[in-house]
């Protein structure tokens, strides 16, 4: 049983492009989450999707970020018009259920923004 | 007021010997789950332990174990027998009630000296 998947795991964007950022969950994981991870932090909270609904975005910026979890493939943190304080690693985690006694992460993509 | 406090930004331990790393929480929710997560310098975040608040016992997990103090609110880790390969990144973490998005802490750095 494959772990949860992350890719790219490294991924350099200029100023201004765009950054989609893909997250298989681990198989039978209907529940997938996103952090953020500055430089020297802990991890953030950013979204909780289940498949093809947002629960909670209550940590997502208000501009420019976005996530969906299609009903098929990969949940997608889609980060447009990217500037330098948006380099950070970025996590997913999986779980199959609400509650669970641990969170699957994936290992996580670093972006630099240049 | 910051939910999860880890006090300790920097730690050093001998080789074998047993080390504690410090939680303190804040919650006014009587459910709520409490981890620790290891992050080596490759980046990935790596499970080590679960507690829950009405769990009887302190949670163990081979060399790992929670020392759960619920009147203090704190959640120690304690790691028996340090190995070099524990050097690493350490997260508390909290899950209050039916909510699924986890809570960090600012982490502490472990380092294992020979």
């Amino acid at each position: 049983n494959a772990g949860v998947m992350q890719n790219p795991r490294h991924l350099v964007r200029r100023r201004g492009q765009e950054a989609r950022l893909r997250c298989s969950p681990m198989k039978g994981h209907s529940h997938v989450y996103w952090y953020r991870q500055l430089p020297e932090e802990g991890l953030k909270f950013m979204v909780y999707l289940q498949k093809e609904n947002i629960i909670d975005e209550s940590g997502m910026p208000k501009e420019r970020f976005s996530a969906e979890f299609p009903k098929e493939g990969p949940s997608i943190l889609r980060i447009q018009q990217v500037v330098r304080g948006d380099s950070a690693a970025y996590f997913c985690a999986s779980s199959p259920w609400t509650g669970d006694t641990e969170a699957f992460f994936g290992q996580g993509t670093r972006l630099t923004v240049v | 007021a910051q939910k999860i406090t880890q006090t300790q930004p920097g730690m050093f331990v001998q080789e074998k010997e047993a080390v504690t790393l410090d939680c303190t929480y804040d919650t006014s929710d009587p459910s709520y789950g409490l981890f620790w997560y290891k992050q080596p310098s490759s980046g990935e975040m790596i499970f080590l332990i679960y507690q829950g608040s009405y769990d009887q016992q302190n949670a163990t997990e081979g060399r790992y174990s929670l020392n759960f103090q619920k009147a203090r609110k704190s959640a120690n880790l304690v790691i028996s027998a340090s190995q070099l390969g524990d050097s690493a990144m350490y997260f508390c973490a909290m899950r209050e009630g039916d909510g699924n998005k986890l809570v960090f802490g600012a982490g502490t750095i472990l380092r294992v000296k020979s």
